[in-house]
């Protein structure tokens, strides 16, 4: 079975610009988390869709957004680039039960 | 939120040395994961141990989820043990807090 998938895997932007990261999920997981991490730290939560609704949502400000589609895939936004936005992106889908949550290998995104 | 300590931050071992890594968490959790992160970004499943132990070949995992810590073992170490192993803790499977990592360097 093919793991979680994202693109694109890496990305250029200009500050003031838009992104679209997506992201699809293992088969059969229903759920999906998104992550930021900057060099050097741990990943940051940013969203997680559950069936196309919003759960939860991380210290992250309105230039960031989700959505889910009806085929669990996700799409992350960011408008308004920043260069403090340079980060890898991480998704992650997991199961309801157990809790395991499995991620994909990253967007790597770079705001000059 | 819930806070997650790893230790120690950087460690570095001659091939076929034994190690163990720390994580302390502030609160209770109903998820507990350990990852290592590869050079190119991808974090690789290595334990889902919210409570108890768990081996998988050189590896092994305990968490004591009354005491709030989980210890990650690594025993007889090889170059490829290198790179940064995370913590990461959770109340359920929507969000995990991850720790700052510990970044382990194996030498031949």
């Amino acid at each position: 079975d093919a793991g979680v998938t994202q693109s694109p895997t890496h990305l250029i932007k200009t500050r003031g610009q838009h992104v679209t990261l997506r992201c699809s999920p293992i088969s059969g997981h229903k759920s999906v988390s998104w992550y930021q991490q900057v060099l050097g730290q741990g990943p940051q939560f940013i969203f997680q869709y559950y069936e196309k609704e919003e759960r939860g949502r991380g210290n992250f400000p309105d230039r960031f957004s989700a959505r889910q589609f009806p085929n669990y895939s996700s799409e992350l936004n960011v408008n308004a680039l920043l260069l403090g936005d340079s980060a890898l992106y991480l998704c992650a889908s997991s199961l309801p039960k157990p809790y395991e949550q499995y991620f994909g290998p990253g967007t790597r995104l770079t705001v000059t | 939120g819930i806070q997650v300590e790893q230790s120690p931050p950087d460690l570095i071992l001659q091939e076929g040395a034994n190690s163990t890594l720390r994580c302390n968490f502030s609160d209770s959790v109903n998820n507990l994961q350990w990852f290592h992160q590869n050079p190119w970004g991808q974090l690789i499943n290595l334990f889902y141990i919210p409570s108890g132990t768990k081996q998988n070949g050189r590896l092994s995992a305990t968490t004591v989820a009354t005491e709030r810590y989980s210890l990650l073992y690594i025993s007889s170490s090889q170059t490829t043990d290198s790179g940064v192993y995370f913590c990461a803790v959770g109340l359920n499977d929507y969000k995990l807090s991850f720790g700052a990592g510990t970044t382990v360097t194996v030498r031949a």
